[in-house]
């Protein structure tokens, strides 16, 4: 069964920039896996930021970013403000019409 | 612009089956892929599997032997039906479009979910 690992909690200070990383528990994530990254705030059904690794959903502030940094795909939110605390989850496309989402990361900001 | 909107009972009982309805307005289900996904309380998001707008399905593997998507287009919606529930099966359950792009019949190219449903929870309890 494969596993998405992302990190459970990150926080980052009001301004900063800070990189969420998703992974693979075995293997490495490419442009192949066609990443997406989902914002959630608590009661709240997640928003689509990112997908096919880079390209912003429309109406995406470009204070955030995809990419792929050495073997996970990778979301950047620069110029933290605080309401990009929320859960943030990426999903990848294993391919046959089957995809898995990651455990999700809190970031807190502060 | 295309809305979803999940609905059923939001109690079921143990061992019995879960069903839920998500209907979709603003636009035309046809050509696009539909999908399940579900959150238990507290915890992270799993996709559940999705339904063509002609019918074909796919689910993940882990939930296969208990789930059936189903889609009514003269309707605009589509269902989930999740048998043999336990209490792990409790969840905020969300629908979502999968837009995709297709290489000779096969989904092979970006993909990504949107828009979501406003997602509704289901609790199984006797």
């Amino acid at each position: 069964q494969t596993v998405v690992t992302q990190e459970p909690s990150f926080s980052v200070s009001p301004g900063g920039t800070v990189t969420l990383t998703c992974g693979l528990s075995s293997g490495s994530v490419s442009t192949s896996y066609y990443p997406s990254w989902y914002q959630q705030t608590p009661g709240q059904a997640p928003r689509t930021l990112i997908y096919s690794t880079n390209t912003r959903s429309s109406g995406v502030s470009d204070r955030f970013s995809g990419s792929i940094l050495g073997n996970k795909a990778a979301l950047t939110i620069t110029g933290a403000q605080a309401d990009d605390e929320s859960n943030y989850y990426c999903v990848l496309y294993m391919g046959s019409g089957v995809w898995v989402f990651g455990g999700g990361t809190k970031l807190t900001v502060l | 612009q295309v809305q979803l909107q999940e609905s059923g009972p939001g109690l079921v009982k143990p061992s019995e089956t879960l069903s839920l309805t998500c209907t979709v307005s603003g636009g035309s289900m046809r050509s696009h892929y539909w999908s399940w996904i579900r959150q238990p309380p507290g915890k992270g998001l799993e996709w559940i599997g999705y339904i063509y707008y002609s019918g074909s399905t796919n689910y993940n593997p882990s939930l296969k032997s208990r789930v059936t998507i189903s889609v009514d287009t003269s309707k605009n919606q589509f269902s989930l039906k999740l048998s043999s529930v336990t209490a792990a099966d409790t969840a905020v359950y969300y629908c979502a479009r999968v837009l995709v792009t297709m290489v000779r019949g096969v989904i092979e190219g970006p993909n990504w979910f949107d828009p979501w449903g406003q997602g509704t929870l289901v609790t199984v309890s006797s």
